[in-house]
């Protein structure tokens, strides 16, 4: 157990329809990073949020949004699925620039 | 911007044999460098990561890997694998002022008996 709690497991959803994907970060990391990895993509870093503010922003499609709550928990939303969006969404966090420490990913499929 | 390649997609490798992973990174700086394994189905997981100082590093599992800034390079190593070690390896960049890695395509590895 990595420390990173990321649910659900798997998801298989439509096209058209709208998901949330949602992330528990290690005790006392602040940082939270969410990857996309897909078999012709690679891992794509789509966003990071700091104590609750956007960081950076990666190669985030306008159909997804992320979040950071108080808690530190972090929520990805993907709406309006597509066939393509069908991959594994990996949840990082880190305490500092030192290396992240991953979640065991949410297998996404669009159907 | 930081980038990492991998310049080899697959290697296949006996039980028993050595193994070297290459990885070559492009950043202006001091890079942070990790390496990271993911086994199919699962999230990847920390091997090893140099930030600074001795420029050979060891890492869990028997893996350790060599800085070479001349070469830009960050090459994986490990004496002798073992079956379980088959899964897809990542080399990744990152920076003391950025929170943001970057991963490279990675290379998977199998290992024949």
């Amino acid at each position: 157990d990595s420390g990173v709690t990321q649910t659900p497991k798997h998801l298989i959803t439509a096209t058209g329809q709208r998901v949330t994907l949602r992330c528990s970060p290690r005790s006392g990391d602040l940082s939270v990073y969410w990857y996309q990895q897909s078999l012709d993509q690679g891992l794509q870093f789509l966003i990071q949020y700091y104590n609750g503010e956007e960081r950076a922003k990666g190669n985030i499609l306008e159909r997804f949004s992320a979040q950071q709550f108080p808690d530190l928990h972090s929520e990805l939303n993907l709406s309006s699925l597509e066939l393509g969006d069908s991959a594994l969404y990996f949840c990082a966090s880190s305490v500092d620039t030192r290396g992240y420490t991953f979640g065991s990913g949410t297998r996404l499929t669009v159907v | 911007a930081q980038s990492v390649t991998q310049p080899d997609i697959h290697i296949t490798v006996s039980e028993g044999a050595s193994l070297e992973l290459r990885c070559n990174y492009s950043y202006g700086a001091t890079p942070y460098l990790f390496w990271y394994v993911q086994s199919p189905g699962q999230g990847l997981q920390l091997l090893l990561k140099y930030f600074s100082g001795d420029t050979l590093v060891q890492g869990i599992k028997g893996f350790e890997a060599e800085f070479k800034r001349s070469q830009s390079s960050f090459n994986l190593r490990k004496p002798s694998v073992h079956w379980s070690d088959a899964a897809e390896y990542f080399c990744a960049v990152g920076a003391s002022n950025d929170y943001k890695l970057s991963f490279g395509a990675g290379t998977t590895v199998t290992v024949r008996a």
